[in-house]
């Protein structure tokens, strides 16, 4: 049973428009989501985080939005970048206090940005 | 942000060899960190969670016994997969977490590729 979920596995935008990339989750113990960007035979590069006592943050050209009573979140990327093409992965953790949390991950959008 | 590095970023290896990957976190300490797994165009599957200095805890459907961890130190975590076959190949990743740290975020290394022939 996948708890988080990114149903889109790619996304093609033009540069300069706005990107949109959703991930729902279905465990309600989840409190703090965290989006990461990998390119290829790399490592996740950590983006932006919310709490779920928040329903937005930001941080330059992202923004992520919390619908907790809708398990769902997105990233907004504005404007898009050719350099922002990568894959990006949405992870959850539940029980953020503590040091022993996991990330469970969605499987990933590949965003692309054209030129 | 915080560095973890990892090595080797890649490594080939004969069928029933042993491969060991380390994970290190250069500027923090990191009682805990995390081994995931990546296949082809899927997520990231957390393997075991490494704590230093005591056993590590896997998930389910992990062999304890092929896959070897060992969190000797607040810097460095293996991870040994023993007796290697072509199934094994994949991305594998690690990622860490200071101690003192209040922020939940967890910063990765580069991965290993690992391809068994």
């Amino acid at each position: 049973d996948q708890q988080v979920k990114q149903n889109s596995p790619s996304l093609s935008v033009q540069e300069g428009r706005i990107s949109i990339l959703n991930c729902d989750y279905t465990n309600s113990m989840f409190d703090y989501f965290l989006w990461y960007k990998k390119y290829p035979a790399e490592g996740p590069t950590f983006l932006i985080s919310i709490s779920s006592i928040k329903d937005k943050n930001e941080d330059g050209r992202f923004t992520v939005f919390l619908n907790k009573s809708a398990k769902h979140l997105s990233l907004h990327i504005v404007p898009s970048q050719p350099g922002d093409s990568a894959v990006y992965f949405c992870a959850a953790s539940a029980g953020s206090g503590g040091s022993n949390y996991k990330l469970t991950f969605g499987k990933g959008t590949l965003l692309t940005v054209n030129p | 942000g915080a560095v973890v590095s990892q090595h080797p970023s890649w490594v080939i290896c004969k069928s029933g060899t042993s491969v060991k990957i380390e994970c290190r976190s250069l500027d923090f300490q990191a009682t805990t960190m995390f081994w995931y797994r990546q296949f082809p165009k899927q997520s990231l599957m957390l393997m075991a969670t490494s704590n230093e200095g005591s056993k590590a805890t896997y998930e389910q459907g992990v062999e304890k016994d092929k896959f070897l961890i060992n969190h000797a130190s607040l810097t460095l975590s293996t991870l040994t997969v023993t007796s290697a076959h072509p199934e094994d190949s994949s991305f594998y990743i690690c990622s860490a977490r200071a101690w003192e740290s209040m922020n939940t975020e967890a910063f990765f290394g580069q991965g290993t590729r690992l391809t068994v022939v």
